[in-house]
């Protein structure tokens, strides 16, 4: 267990309305990962980032931005919410051993 | 590019039975990392194991192990006397090892259904 939680765990939004989904690690982990989980996609990188202000993208970064001021802190912001963004969010930390350690998860339903 | 395939969609099996989870994986790396994970019904997600594309050597822990082979790319994983605990999404996954980066690339996942 990495110490790393999510909020909020679940949200219903509507289309076109900005939301922001944080990540919090207790860890001081450098790494930290989102990634969105779909049925027959398995999870797929969104953005990560390699350290304070330090971000890169993920293989499905459209539509989304992330943040990260504090190495504890990693938020995901989606700034016009759209039906495709529905999903199930996962935020992640990475041991120096390369394994990743995920939260809980965030249900995310945009209407 | 970096691809992993579980083509097992669904598995299903009674409880005591043998399962073998299979695993393929594509990359251009020497380099890399290959990791299992379990998602029960609950939905979090639970670290089983990381093996080192240098390190060959099978392993066991428990009802659980693992076969890696570098000359067929598949990193399969057998559950020895399944449980109905067992019953959840399997996911294998890859990370190259020379940027660092610790980008995983998933498979689709593999659901196993333990039936009592």
């Amino acid at each position: 267990d990495a110490g790393i939680t999510q909020s909020p765990r679940h949200k219903v939004t509507e289309t076109g309305t900005p939301v922001t989904l944080r990540c919090h690690q207790t860890e001081n982990h450098r790494y930290m990962y989102w990634y969105r989980q779909d049925p027959g996609h398995g999870l797929r990188l969104i953005h990560y980032s390699y350290g304070v202000k330090d971000t890169d993208k993920g293989e499905v970064s459209d539509g989304y931005s992330v943040s990260r001021s504090k190495t504890e802190d990693f938020l995901l912001t989606l700034e016009s919410a759209t039906s495709s963004q529905t999903s199930v969010y996962f935020c992640a930390t990475k041991r120096a051993t390369y394994e990743q350690y995920f939260g809980p998860g965030t249900r995310l339903t945009v209407t | 590019a970096q691809k992993v395939t579980q083509a097992q969609t669904e598995i299903s099996v009674v409880e005591k039975e043998d399962v073998t989870l299979d695993c393929v994986y594509e990359t251009r790396d020497t380099t890399y990392y290959l990791f299992w994970y379990k998602q029960p019904p609950s939905g979090e997600l639970v670290f089983l194991i990381r093996r080192n594309s240098f390190d060959e050597q099978n392993e066991i822990s428990g009802r659980y192990s693992w076969n890696f082979q570098k000359s067929t790319s598949s990193f399969n994983f057998t559950i020895t006397a399944s449980q109905v605990v067992d019953s959840a999404v399997y996911f294998c996954a890859l990370s190259d090892g020379s940027s660092n980066t610790g980008k995983l690339i998933f498979g689709q996942g593999t659901t196993l259904q333990v039936k009592p």
